[in-house]
């Protein structure tokens, strides 16, 4: 099993759209998990840290489910500038991070 | 927004040559990190470093080096390179401790003919 597996997309959604991506990890012990937005050949960015249960900014939200081993990110009222890969991201441990291949969200007008 | 940087951002070079990739931040990160990531795929972390003379090779091998003398530069090192390093690196620090995130610089991508 992948350390931080990923449906790879593409999600393709009208504006103004709800979408959530879900994410599953196989080390149990992990303690801290992020989503990082990636634009095409441009550098991942962070978008959330999630420390506990979940975390919200605006029009995202993260929630973790450690019982299930995943974590998803909802975006509410899509915008066309949302369009990108989302990667999850979880700690291993002494700082080091695991990277998921990413879901590609596309948002059209 | 973090401050870090690499240089050059695109490099494109003949097999056999050594190239040396920059990579500096100015926040006083302990820690620092290079990933290679090919096009649509995952970032796999190929070295990394917990401080000033502290240096790891991470989960995917690779034949470049890297060395940490001073806390704000963390450069790469290809000694002879070749097709197969073409790719694109990408450089991050952390604090560490309790903040494991990490930020990136803007990516070198290399391409060795």
């Amino acid at each position: 099993r992948k350390e931080v597996e990923q449906d790879p997309g593409p999600f393709n959604v009208p504006e103004g759209a709800t979408v959530a991506f879900n994410c599953t990890y196989s080390n149990s012990a992990s303690q801290s998990f992020f989503w990082y937005r990636q634009d095409c050949r441009k550098e991942p960015k962070l978008l959330m840290s999630v420390y506990s249960s979940g975390n919200e900014d605006g029009r995202f939200t993260a929630q973790l489910n450690r019982a299930s081993q995943y974590i998803s990110l909802l975006i509410r009222d899509s915008k066309l500038s949302d369009s990108a890969t989302y990667l999850c991201v979880v700690n291993k441990g002494y700082s080091t991070l695991t990277f998921g291949k990413g879901t590609m969200l596309l948002v059209s007008p | 927004e973090a401050d870090i940087y690499q240089t050059p951002r695109y490099l494109v070079i003949g097999t056999g040559k050594k190239i040396t990739l920059e990579c500096s931040q100015t926040m006083g990160h302990d820690k620092m990190y290079w990933y290679q990531q090919d096009p649509g795929m995952e970032l796999h972390l190929i070295h990394y470093s917990y401080g000033v003379n502290s240096t790891e090779k991470g989960d995917l091998s690779s034949e470049s080096t890297v060395s940490r003398i001073r806390t704000e530069h963390f450069p790469l090192t290809l000694e002879s390179a070749r097709p197969s390093h073409t790719s694109q690196y990408l450089c991050a620090s952390s604090e560490g401790g309790g903040r494991p995130e990490q930020f990136f610089g803007p990516g070198t991508r290399l391409t060795v003919l």
